[in-house]
């Protein structure tokens, strides 16, 4: 797991609070993902950067913010959450636009969100 | 689009026998299967994949699957289950298109071995 890092591991927040997930990856991939692990759903995917610039988004609230300011850094900006916004925030890399098998996406531990 | 289906919630095993972990497909090109697998409070860790050539793929920790074009099914197996492997495993598919193909999850199925 130390090939991709994600700060804080835990987050207690309000609905009114601004808060930020980070995540920072260590394998020189130009792809980078976060998605959303709730329980008894599959995982979502919420965004894309393929280098550095956004590819998906699929259909995430406003409440939620991406930022990718270079190829080893993601962000997720969180503003006036609501409480079935808690769950497991994951981030991942891969390096796309090799050959077949160079896309495997590798998984930080992930951020767990509570929202009061 | 491309989907996933784990029809298996749980899978409960003792310790020393194989294992099998089931997952099905639908792809509209060809697929390239992934199995990760989660243990508690933790990111999803790779384990293998599927590409092309061999249908049997060999993964980490002795986890294998085997491709099953005609069935679209890749299932995950072990001949000899480890306490230390009861886990939530996710099988996972993309169409082996270039660029970015986006990456469905199954929902998961919880392994848990019994010593």
């Amino acid at each position: 797991e130390t090939g991709v890092t994600q700060t804080p591991r835990h987050l207690v927040m309000g609905m009114t609070n601004k808060k930020s997930l980070k995540c920072e990856q260590h394998l020189g991939h130009n792809a980078m993902y976060w998605y959303k692990q709730s329980a008894k759903k599959p995982l979502e995917l919420m965004f894309v950067y393929n280098f550095k610039e956004q590819t998906e988004n699929n259909s995430v609230p406003s409440r939620f913010s991406p930022e990718c300011p270079n190829s080893s850094h993601l962000f997720l900006h969180l503003h006036t959450l609501q409480p079935e916004d808690s769950a497991l925030y994951l981030c991942a890399s891969s390096q796309i636009a090799g050959g077949p098998g160079t896309d495997t996406q590798y998984f930080g531990p992930g951020t767990r969100l509570t929202v009061l | 689009a491309q989907s996933v289906a784990q029809p298996e919630d749980q899978v409960n095993v003792a310790e020393g026998n194989p294992l099998t972990v089931k997952c099905t497909y639908s792809v509209s090109g060809n697929p390239y299967l992934f199995w990760y697998v989660q243990y508690p409070n933790r990111g999803l860790q790779f384990l293998l994949k599927y590409i092309t050539g061999d249908n049997l793929v060999k993964g980490s920790y002795g986890f294998e699957a085997e491709f099953n074009k005609s069935q679209t099914s890749f299932h995950l197996k072990k001949p000899s289950a480890l306490v230390s492997d009861s886990a939530l495993y996710f099988c996972a598919v993309r169409d082996g298109g270039t660029g970015f193909q986006k990456l469905v999850f199954g929902t998961g199925t919880r392994l848990l071995v019994s010593p």
